[in-house]
């Protein structure tokens, strides 16, 4: 099985500034990961898949990048709006998420 | 607009079942794979089970394996989770999710549903 690890767990971080979060597989992946927003009480929503392809709709503030082993979620100027958990998930074999990043206000 | 809707958790016995649908509007499930998708309450995201466009295929977690039945009922465009000897670590929201594709290969969740809470406990 492929384990997703996930840092930091938690980010303190004010409006406008950069955040990064790390994501690292246990094995190559390839470029087979998704990032996704999920707010408390609400269903996950998509950011980035397959490594770095910003979803439709999603702000540019978001990116990602990385291949292989080692990823990044990247939001160059944070929002009120982005103060939310982030999980990445491998789908290069079957289906893992990562135990995701808190982000909250500092 | 896409909309997944979830309903059937509730609260069981150890031991109990419950079966879960999602029900989509605005999309033509037969045209989509289909996943399930947990969440223990405090806890990260954990996938459950997947379902290809025609059922044919069905991929289970070794956490479920045995226990829980994904299926899906094209005609009615919804998809079911069939979840058996329920234990009180199976207590989460489960989610339903459209794959972003046909195939259950190398692809994603564009679209979740809000969720159903399933609770295990005496």
């Amino acid at each position: 099985d492929i384990q997703m690890t996930q840092s930091p767990s938690t980010l303190s971080a004010s409006e406008g500034d950069r955040v990064t979060i790390t994501c690292r597989a246990s094995q190559s992946i390839s470029s087979w990961l998704a990032w996704y927003q999920q707010k408390a009480g609400r269903a996950p929503k998509l950011l980035i898949y397959k490594a770095s392809s910003l979803e439709s709709g999603v702000p540019s503030r978001f990116s990602g990048s990385g291949s292989g082993t080692e990823f990044t979620l990247t939001i160059s100027s944070l929002q009120p709006d982005d103060f939310a958990t982030y999980y990445c998930q491998q789908y290069n074999s079957y289906w893992t998420f990562g135990q995701g990043t808190k982000v909250e206000i500092k | 607009e896409v909309q997944l809707l979830e309903s059937g958790g509730g609260l069981v016995q150890p031991g109990g079942s419950l079966r879960l649908s999602c029900a989509a509007s605005g999309l033509t499930v037969s045209n989509y794979a289909m996943s399930w998708v947990r969440q223990a309450p405090g806890k990260g995201l954990e996938w459950v089970s997947a379902i290809s466009i025609n059922g044919g295929v069905t991929y289970y977690a070794d956490s479920v394996k045995g226990r829980f039945t994904v299926s899906r009922a094209n005609s009615k465009n919804t998809v079911y989770l069939q979840m058996n000897s329920l234990r009180a670590e199976d207590t989460a929201v489960y989610y339903c999710a459209k794959a972003r594709s046909t195939g259950l290969t190398k692809v994603y969740f564009d679209y979740w549903g809000q969720g159903t809470l399933v609770t295990v406990s005496s």
